[in-house]
């Protein structure tokens, strides 16, 4: 079973929108990674959270991590073309250093 | 100047061929990491090596096998090749272990068995 679930697994929207998407696991987490890939070329890293309740922000991309440490939200505002790509969350599940991937959020920005 | 480079980017082969990609990073960094991305796009850790050793072996099976000639490398050799092996490969490397380590990564190798 997926431990990591990312949802939606594709969004698309008018450009200028908000967007949230979700990253849920059943266990707590002991950190979790966000990171974007552009269609086609590697991870970019966006950002890294590790306290329940902590939020980050980059731009016009926020990203918290629940106070339980079992669900994090990535936040976009007034989306742009550029942010289209895949959103990768990524977690440390058993504290064994190995980060686990959810299956990743197709995200479409419509002109 | 590019700081995880892989290659080939693109390898397209026949079944039962041996075939290696290779990794290099000029981050000055200790670890490095190989992961596979299915057709549905599921990234998964493969490897880990930290100082040229071995630190995470995933269930992979044996005809795969990475090797570190220093620390800026990490190649992966693939005996035999499975259609099932097709994926995009994705290399990394952190300075250190430990979820605090960002991990950098390569633009992938996309790799296609036939």
């Amino acid at each position: 079973s997926q431990e990591l679930e990312q949802s939606p697994q594709s969004l698309i929207v008018q450009e200028g929108k908000n967007l949230t998407i979700n990253c849920t696991s059943s266990k707590t987490l002991y950190g979790l990674y966000w990171y974007k890939q552009k269609y086609g070329e590697g991870l970019i890293f966006l950002m890294m959270l590790q306290k329940g309740g902590e939020e980050k922000s980059h731009e016009k991309i926020t990203a918290k991590l629940d106070e339980k440490k079992q669900q994090s939200s990535l936040h976009i505002t007034a989306s742009q073309p550029s942010h289209a790509g895949i959103y990768l969350c990524g977690a440390d599940m058993n504290r064994d250093d190995k980060i686990i991937f959810g299956k990743g959020t197709r995200l479409h920005i419509l002109p | 100047d590019t700081a995880v480079s892989q290659t080939p980017k693109y390898l397209v082969t026949q079944m039962g061929n041996d075939k290696s990609i290779k990794c290099e990073q000029n981050l000055g960094h200790d670890t490095m990491y190989w992961y596979k991305q299915d057709s549905k796009k599921f990234l998964k850790i493969m490897f880990s090596y930290n100082n040229k050793e071995l630190i995470i072996n995933e269930t992979v099976p044996n005809r795969f096998s990475p090797k570190s000639p220093d620390k800026a490398h990490l190649n992966l050799h693939i005996n035999s090749l499975e259609l099932g092996d097709s994926a995009v490969y994705f290399c990394a490397s952190s300075q250190g272990t430990g979820f605090l380590n960002e991990q950098f990564f390569g633009p992938g190798t996309r790799l296609t068995v036939l």
